[in-house]
């Protein structure tokens, strides 16, 4: 079955400085890569998802960029804020499919 | 606009109680799922429910029932409470399959001592 891997299970920035987290998958046939946002004691939330015909998706400070050979993707954010500081997760399922796997998290914490 | 409505919130079990939670979403949704949250364990899913009438196991179902009551509502039961079993709860719901975002509850914190 397919297995998501995330890295680091920490990270730490300055505030304006640019954040990467990566995610490896295993099952070539997964399709739709999504990335959700977690703040403290909220719920889950979409911030940007990527389809597997497009090599990078950008939505203002974020992007994702997909490298299918080496079934890895990556968030970027970019100026980064006080307010981007959460738990994010990155996920891989594919088409038809109802077992979304989410990698273990990535806890950001910005610093102002 | 409600979205995905969770209850309860919180709970504390005694090991081997029996509770049932309970997910309704008004987003008019043909898929459900329940996923518990551990730490450094990001979400794994317990059971999902394609569409009305239908559920299957997750990559967690042991130790857990559900019924899709309706198109709105999903639950989970959990038939003898066990210590393992303390976790965030949390039902989402999608259009269709998980091709496309998926909208969480609140989520419940479970408690079995």
């Amino acid at each position: 079955g397919e297995n998501v891997e995330q890295h680091p299970s920490t990270l730490s920035v300055q505030e304006g400085d640019s954040a990467v987290i990566k995610c490896t998958y295993s099952d070539s046939a997964s399709n739709y890569f999504p990335w959700y946002k977690q703040e403290l004691g909220k719920r889950p939330q979409l911030i940007i998802d990527i389809r597997s015909n497009v090599g990078e998706k950008k939505d203002q400070r974020i992007a994702v960029t997909l490298n299918k050979t080496a079934k890895h993707f990556s968030l970027h954010i970019t100026e980064t804020q006080p307010e981007d500081s959460a738990v994010y997760f990155c996920a891989a399922s594919l088409t038809g499919g109802f077992k979304t796997i989410f990698g273990a998290g990535t806890r950001l914490f910005v610093k102002a | 606009n409600a979205g995905v409505t969770q209850t309860p919130k919180f709970q504390v079990l005694k090991t081997g109680q029996s509770m049932t939670l309970q997910c309704a979403q008004d987003m008019n949704h043909n898929s459900m799922y329940w996923y518990r949250q551990d730490p450094g364990m990001g979400l794994r899913l317990i059971y999902y429910s394609a569409s009305e009438g239908t559920t299957d196991k997750g990559e967690v179902p042991n130790g857990y029932n559900v019924s899709r009551l309706n198109k709105r509502e999903f639950s989970l039961r959990l038939e003898s409470a066990a210590p393992s079993q303390t976790s965030v709860y949390f039902c989402a719901s999608s259009p269709r399959d998980l091709n496309t975002e998926a909208f969480f509850g609140q989520g419940t914190r479970l408690t079995v001592v």
